[in-house]
């Protein structure tokens, strides 16, 4: 069983919906975790964090239930640009090491 | 704002043939890291460098080799390409445990 796991998609969503997906994790001790968004043949780079009481940015929200051990993230009002893969990433520490663990990412397509 | 630049971007050797790829930031992070990513399979480290003069083995280091010349460079070696080695090759670096990376445009290697 892989780690951290996403649906890969992709998720074919109108302009202007509504779009959810999950990222979940098998390391009920993973601390800190994070959404990224990749642009096709670009490099990864930051969406946002997710903490514990959840977090917003803009149309743009992410939440963890440590209960059932997955992240989300929510778009509203989707827009062309969001069209990318998102990518959420687990930190675990261990002893005075971390690492960070990879999901193979999630593939919006936002239709007009 | 130059962030994290990787050299080359592209690159095509033959089977047996050596290169290196080369990274540095300007953000005076003591965390560096070297990713490969193939289509569905997401991030998979290959070496990470905590601070200068360290090196660690990632989850696929075989037939790669890296040096962290000072704290602004990562540079990652292939000895003899394989074709297995065909992928994006990513550095990234970020301040120490944190879970926000900053990624070069990546380096698009193919071994024929």
């Amino acid at each position: 069983r892989k780690e951290v796991e996403q649906d890969p998609g992709p998720f074919n969503v109108p302009e202007g919906a509504t779009v959810a997906f999950n990222c979940t994790y098998s390391n009920s001790a993973s601390q800190s975790f994070f959404w990224y968004r990749q642009d096709c043949r670009k490099e990864p780079k930051l969406l946002m964090s997710v903490y514990s009481s959840g977090n917003e940015d803009g149309r743009f929200t992410a939440q963890l239930n440590r209960a059932s051990q997955y992240i989300s993230l929510l778009i509203r009002d989707s827009k062309l640009s969001d069209s990318a893969t998102y990518l959420c990433v687990v930190i675990d520490y261990m002893d005075s090491n971390y690492q960070l663990i990879w999901g193979a990412g999630t593939k919006l397509i936002i239709k007009p | 704002n130059a962030g994290v630049t990787q050299t080359p971007k592209f690159q095509v050797l033959k089977t047996g043939q050596s290169m290196t790829l080369q990274c540095a930031q300007d953000m005076n992070h003591n965390s560096m890291y070297w990713y490969r990513q193939d289509p569905g399979m997401g991030l998979r480290l290959i070496y990470y460098s905590a601070s200068e003069g360290t090196t660690d083995k990632g989850e696929v280091p075989n037939g790669y080799n890296v040096s962290r010349l000072n704290k602004r460079e990562f540079s990652l070696r292939l000895e003899s390409a394989a074709p297995s080695q065909t992928s994006v090759y990513f550095c990234a670096s970020s301040e120490v445990g944190t879970g926000e990376l900053f990624f070069g445009e990546g380096s698009r290697l193919t071994v024929l």
